[in-house]
């Protein structure tokens, strides 16, 4: 079975310093990947996902993220945060087997300083 | 258009009561997820929907949990006899054919 580790469970930065989300997954051939963002009270929103192709992906919210296979991770990036980034993110993994059932990371909560 | 919908947004309920919980998914979408988040806690994966298909319900903790959806449509998750460690975020989503998923705010679910 798949699985998803989020190494950080809380990351601080400032208000327009980069950001780098680390995710690592365990999976035999390439999966499917997916990024999700969560405001406190809400639900979880579509950042952005990887099917095939260009291992560089944009999504909304002016993230990025880049699959290494090699290193079996997708980690998110943003090059300048902004006070309302400050949030869950959550990665999640889903095997092109066909199971429809993706696995969740834990989260990394993001705290931005003024 | 319409997101994913569910209600209560809050529901308190005792110890040994049954509750119920619905999602209104997106129009047209053929999969339906339910999920459970524990406080500092990833998605715990609960049942899924497809289509006409048989739910597959691998994730359901125990048979007190269980879960319909009428019509392909609106879903009810039942909760019998509710204990403490239900307490929780549940969350439901839906998707146009599985893969992305589109998540409703959630029910948080207090048992006292």
């Amino acid at each position: 079975a798949q699985s998803v580790t989020q190494p950080d469970i809380h990351i601080t930065v400032s208000e327009g310093a980069s950001l780098e989300l680390r995710c690592n997954y365990s999976y035999g051939a390439t999966p499917y990947l997916f990024w999700y963002v969560q405001s406190p009270g809400q639900g979880l929103q579509l950042l952005l996902k990887y099917f095939s192709g260009d291992t560089l992906v944009q999504g909304i919210k002016g993230f990025e993220a880049e699959f290494k296979r090699s290193q079996s991770s997708f980690n998110l990036r943003k090059p300048s945060v902004h006070w309302s980034d400050a949030a869950e993110y959550f990665c999640a993994v889903e095997t092109s087997g066909g199971s429809y059932i993706p696995t969740f990371g834990r989260g990394t909560s993001l705290i931005v300083h003024p | 258009g319409a997101g994913v919908s569910q209600s209560p947004s809050n529901k308190v309920t005792e110890k040994g009561k049954d509750v119920e919980l619905r999602c209104d998914p997106i129009s047209g979408h053929t999969a339906l997820y339910w999920y459970r988040q524990s406080l500092g806690q990833g998605l715990e994966f609960l049942i899924y929907f497809q289509g006409n298909s048989a739910p597959d319900k691998s994730g359901l903790p125990s048979d007190r949990f269980s879960a319909e959806r009428t019509g392909g449509s609106v879903s009810t998750l039942t909760i019998q006899r509710t204990q403490q460690e239900d307490s929780a975020v549940y969350l439901c989503a839906s998707s146009p054919r599985g893969r992305e998923q589109y998540f409703g705010p959630g029910t948080r679910l207090t048992v006292t």
